[in-house]
């Protein structure tokens, strides 16, 4: 079973900080993504990576970037946490035609 | 450019009743497209696919969907509503390939599936 994990499920940060989320997938996969969810919008693009240290931005960009060292490993990194970045961030891995999704970080920005 | 649109933010339905979801898409080349459900507070799981192989593509759970070109829609039905099926459900088509190759995903507004007892 094609596992994808994050670091945490659930993050509360003041206005301001710096935050790392994590997210490793046990697949081999070139392609990793970082989706933000907001109710009424789906789920939109903010960063992919095609291979270890290669990006590309998505959709919504601004204000985050991203860090891909290793293979299984894609972190997202908010430079300066604002409170309109509090949402559900959702991390997926795959290859054409199939993504896998990981149980998502709730975070709130204070 | 590509996209989707799902015709309903919520449906309900009654258990041993059938469901529709409705989905209609634009794309500039015959797309690939996508059902995604999403269980609460569980991450998003494929449900389906079309990648140009048959029209009528059967998925997990007892779902299947139907790809119409001539009326740009990917309906997902399930002929008989289990209290399990609620769930937000996403459709989502492949846009074309980025200057790395890669593909993005573009994801509808999604369907919140209420189903009673």
């Amino acid at each position: 079973d094609v596992k994808v994990t994050q670091s945490s499920r659930y993050l509360v940060k003041r206005t301001g900080e710096k935050v790392f989320l994590e997210c490793v997938q046990d697949m081999d996969h070139e392609n990793m993504f970082w989706y933000r969810q907001d109710p009424g919008l789906g789920l939109r693009l903010i960063y992919f990576s095609y291979d270890v240290k290669m990006k590309e931005k998505g959709d919504i960009p601004e204000g985050y970037s991203v860090s891909r060292e290793k293979k299984e490993r894609f972190s997202l990194i908010l430079e300066s946490a604002s409170t309109n970045q509090t949402s559900m961030y959702l991390c997926a891995s795959g290859s054409l035609n199939e993504q896998y999704f990981g149980p998502g970080t709730r975070l709130t920005v204070t | 450019a590509q996209s989707v649109t799902q015709l309903d933010s919520h449906v309900s339905v009654s258990e041993g009743t059938p469901v529709l979801l409705r989905c209609n898409y634009s794309s500039s080349y015959s797309p690939s497209l996508f059902w995604y459900v999403q269980h609460p507070n569980k991450g998003l799981q494929l449900l389906l696919k079309y990648t140009s192989a048959a029209t009528l593509v059967k998925g997990i759970n007892g779902f299947e969907a139907e790809f119409k070109k001539s009326e740009t829609s990917f309906h997902l039905t399930k002929p008989s509503a289990h209290m399990s099926d609620a769930a937000e459900y996403f459709c989502v088509v492949r846009g074309p390939p980025t200057t790395s190759g890669t593909y993005k995903y573009i994801f509808g507004t999604g369907t919140r599936l209420k189903v009673l007892a």
